[in-house]
């Protein structure tokens, strides 16, 4: 199953700049982690924010969380085409611990 | 951070054979693992929930009986793929959760399997 849905679900933009991705979740959460995958490679833990939390920052990354709309946001700073690659959300459910992901954006970072 | 590594990176495998994925959790104890499977451009999909010592639990529509799921120890699941076809290849990957330090949870390298 998964959790939500993730918008755009393709994103094409310039090397420089910034690029938003959202992601919309169905149930309460604990907590709610952005990952990055290369193309058929493996998951990179990007971030991890928790439902207490309303925006988090890492490097050119920002979070932001609203519990009460059930969405996140993941914006990406001055791009580089090395961040060309898939992104995912993924939820946390209280009183588990399954993570369920998202249909992910991918991105294409043009240089 | 957390490594979990998986084993084998990729594997081909013929139609009607059976094939063995590895999941360990190198540096911590991880009391629950979990089984996800990706196809091309698409997300990833839990298949199943694995707790030490205890039967895993799958998601609906999975068949517990082509995907058998083994966690013998804290340190280690193992996913088999039985009688593989090749509409089950897919990108598999595993990962591990240490309850005691909340939620996350850390991914394995994924395995590639091919079926031919």
């Amino acid at each position: 199953s998964q959790q939500g849905e993730e918008d755009p679900q393709a994103l094409s933009i310039q090397e420089g700049e910034n690029a938003t991705m959202n992601c919309s979740y169905k149930t309460s959460i604990n907590n709610l982690q952005w990952y990055r995958q290369n193309s058929g490679r493996g998951l990179v833990h990007l971030i991890l924010i928790r439902s207490n939390e309303r925006e988090k920052h890492s490097g050119r990354l920002r979070v932001t969380l609203d519990t009460s709309k059930k969405s996140s946001s993941l914006l990406i700073t001055a791009s580089r085409a090395a961040d060309t690659a898939s992104y995912f959300c993924a939820t946390d459910a209280p009183g588990g611990f399954k993570t369920i992901f998202g249909a992910g954006t991918r991105l294409f970072v043009k240089a | 951070g957390a490594v979990v590594s998986q084993h084998p990176s990729w594997v081909i495998c013929k139609s009607g054979t059976s094939v063995k994925i590895e999941c360990r959790s190198l540096d911590f104890q991880a009391t629950t693992m979990f089984w996800y499977r990706q196809f091309p451009k698409q997300s990833l999909m839990l298949m199943a929930t694995s707790n030490e010592g205890s039967k895993a639990t799958y998601e609906q529509g999975v068949e517990k009986d082509k995907f058998l799921i083994n966690h013998a120890s804290l340190t280690l699941s193992t996913l088999t793929v039985t009688s593989a076809h090749p509409e089950d290849s897919s990108f598999y990957i595993c990962s591990a959760a240490r309850l005691r330090y909340g939620t996350e949870a850390f991914f394995g390298q994924g395995t590639r399997l091919t079926v031919v």
